[in-house]
């Protein structure tokens, strides 16, 4: 089945570690994003590619790093330096340039802090 | 950049009733307007979308309707299900960059 796989779905890390959340999709697309869910915030665009070897800052990109070097592969690593890491984040996917841009969300990584 | 309200950010309704969210928008630029539906602890799916050049969309049970002028979108769901029970958001902006809504808790009662 085509689809955005996210893992792990449950990660806890104490303070001071870097953690990587890997997101993987096979639909072909092309471009690719990170979100943070927060309760009662929506979602907030962490970083996002449009195609491989090239990616954006989104609106709170601070603590916060990316590759892009396959199309199918878009993981995010989230660092020391973001002050509140604890959150839900979702990766997505959508076919990119003049496409429809309908996002694709994969289930989804719980990242706790403790 | 773009900023959107969503309003409200709970509705509880009777099975059978109709729900109505709504959102506004800062960004004139703004062409793209999908809705998206979250069920408890999956990603959100696109449920319907209007593009700026159509002022109503309607897909069975669902209806979206954009205003341009005064920057504002609603979402219609008619005879409600319990299997509508779930986090609703609004988006807005361009195919290549959407900025969500805060999301709305819809219940619907048995």
């Amino acid at each position: 089945d085509g689809g955005i796989t996210q893992s792990p779905k449950y990660l806890f890390r104490k303070e001071g570690q870097n953690v990587t959340l890997s997101c993987e999709q096979n639909l072909n697309h092309d471009a690719m994003y990170w979100y943070r869910q927060d309760p009662g915030q929506g979602l907030r665009l962490i970083y996002y590619s449009q195609i491989v070897n090239d990616f954006q800052k989104g609106d709170i990109a601070e603590g916060y790093s990316v590759s892009r070097e396959k199309k199918e592969s878009f993981p995010l690593t989230v660092t020391s330096a973001q002050k509140n890491p604890t959150a839900f984040y979702l990766c997505a996917s959508s076919m990119g340039g003049t496409g429809r841009g309908e996002l694709f969300f994969g289930e989804g990584s719980r990242l706790t802090v403790l | 950049g773009e900023n959107v309200e969503q309003h409200p950010s709970t509705l509880s309704v009777q099975e059978g009733d109709s729900a109505v969210i709504k959102c506004t928008y800062s960004d004139s630029a703004s062409n793209y307007f999908p809705w998206y539906k979250q069920e408890l602890g999956k990603g959100p799916q696109l449920i319907i979308d209007i593009r700026s050049n159509v002022g109503e969309k309607k897909d069975q049970r669902i209806a979206v309707t954009l205003n341009k002028t005064a920057k504002h979108f609603s979402l219609h769901i008619t005879e409600t299900q319990p299997e509508d029970s779930a986090v609703y958001f609004c988006s807005s902006g361009s195919a290549r960059q959407l900025t969500f809504g805060s999301g709305t808790q819809l219940t619907v009662l048995p």
